[in-house]
């Protein structure tokens, strides 16, 4: 199985300010995704990260609030731009398609709020 | 489009009691199904999968059915312990797709 870290685990902000979190996977993995998970609901996907281009972003989620980044098979960053208290929810990373494919596997989350 | 269905918690039950986590689903085709386990302060963890009708997955004393005639994916454990106390969450891929649909989690609480 993938073993998957997050950076921060957790954190507080102030309302306006941006926060990267960053999703590392201990082995290459064919694709990434990040979810997010709003106090006592279910985990909602936000976009799937695509190495060397453009993430794809479900509905609800745009570029401009949500940026990612996947420079290689590895490593994926989301960014929360321009936080308000309503973006304090717990983040997650996951990825699949290592050696067992149609599973994924989720990094231990970032617990984000904002005041 | 896909969605999934789960029973509202919290359950609360009594060490070595008999559990169901009820688990229905809408989708095209056949899609794969998953249980996810959410212990208190960790992340999410793949606790079963099924990836075909009457397929049977399990781990850990838990089982789940995938029943194409009923659209249900069933959590059971004959006798749980207060250690299972946590939020399970069913999910779906559609076929031959990666993005997984969440249920709305059911919280489990296990009591001596």
């Amino acid at each position: 199985s993938a073993v998957i870290s997050q950076k921060p685990s957790r954190d507080i902000c102030q309302r306006g300010t941006s926060l990267t979190i960053q999703c590392q996977v201990d082995s290459q993995v064919t694709m990434m995704f990040w979810y997010r998970q709003q106090p006592g609901q279910s985990l909602t996907l936000i976009a799937t990260a695509n190495q060397g281009s453009e993430a794809t972003y479900e509905s609800g989620f745009v570029i401009d609030k949500f940026p990612i980044s996947r420079p290689n098979l590895t490593f994926s960053t989301l960014t929360v731009s321009n936080m308000s208290p309503e973006d304090s929810s717990i983040y997650l990373c996951s990825a699949q398609g290592g050696l067992v494919y149609n599973e994924q596997f989720f990094g231990p989350g970032t617990r984000l709020t904002v005041l | 489009g896909d969605s999934v269905t789960q029973m509202e918690g919290p359950v609360t039950l009594s060490e070595e009691a008999f559990l169901t986590i009820n688990c229905t689903y809408t989708a095209t085709g056949y899609p794969s199904l998953f249980w996810y386990v959410q212990y208190p302060g960790e992340g999410l963890q793949l606790l079963l999968k099924a990836t075909k009708a009457d397929d049977k997955g399990s781990n850990k004393g838990f089982e789940a059915t995938y029943r194409k005639e009923t659209t249900s994916f069933h959590l059971e454990k004959g006798s749980v312990q207060v250690s299972d106390s946590a939020v399970y969450f069913c999910a779906l891929t559609a076929r031959g797709g990666n993005k997984l649909t969440f249920g709305t989690g059911t919280q489990l609480k296990v009591e001596l």
